[in-house]
């Protein structure tokens, strides 16, 4: 299973956008990339998921370059209730398989 | 959206006692559920694949006689924390794998367990 590294923690601001970056160096062909929030207390939400180049939906955007071994999360012009834990997993997600958890990234969006 | 349920959402033990969680599929069938446990300010830590039918994959170091794993139908697993101690104290979260086409995973909402 790939292993990602993400940076612990951000700050951020009301109304940013916020770049969230996961390596993944050792990605296998068949992995999809991931990404979940989870607010204290609660069980992770899925966001997005992309396999490679670029993926939008309502609330974020995952750019994955063509090498595959990084992603990044952008959340357009965060708000106070962004403020939560981000994981990128990497696996084979629409199989059978196990997702892995990394240390994920606290992000932190003040006033 | 498919939910995944978790029950009871909070539990408070005395050390010895034994406690059952249960994670429901409600929407869709499952064949694959998972079992993790999170201590506070860390992240996930997958303990457990519960297969439908058959007996649980434990992770490395994960004791299975300590936490028993059923999963008896297409739409319930359960977690029975054994002798529960104050360090089985955590938040414990199942997800759930769609068994049909898109093989989704949705997490339940986590349940808090507390051993006194």
């Amino acid at each position: 299973l790939a292993k990602t590294t993400q940076p612990i923690s951000m700050d951020s601001y009301e109304g940013q956008e916020v770049n969230i970056t996961c390596s993944h160096n050792n990605i296998a062909t068949n992995d999809y990339i991931t990404w979940y929030q989870q607010f204290p207390s609660q069980g992770p939400r899925f966001i997005i998921q992309g396999y490679k180049t670029k993926v939008t939906n309502e609330v974020a955007s995952l750019f994955i370059p063509a090498d595959r071994k990084s992603s990044t999360l952008s959340l357009p012009r965060v708000s106070l209730s962004d403020t939560a834990v981000y994981y990128c997993l990497v696996g084979v997600y629409n199989q059978g398989g196990k997702l892995i958890f990394g240390q994920g990234t606290e992000l932190s969006v003040k006033p | 959206g498919a939910v995944v349920s978790q029950h009871p959402s909070r539990v408070i033990c005395k050390s010895g006692t034994s406690v059952k969680i249960e994670c429901r599929s409600l929407d869709f069938q499952a064949t694959t559920m998972f079992w993790y446990r999170q201590f506070p300010k860390k992240s996930l830590m997958l303990m457990a694949t519960s297969n439908e039918g058959s007996k649980a994959t434990y992770e490395q170091g994960v004791e299975k006689d300590k936490f028993l794993i059923n999963h008896a139908s297409l739409t319930l697993s359960t977690l029975t924390v054994t002798s529960a101690h104050p360090e089985d104290s955590s938040f414990y979260i199942c997800s759930a794998r769609d068994s049909g086409e898109t093989g989704e995973l949705f997490f339940g909402e986590g349940s808090r367990l507390t051993v006194l």
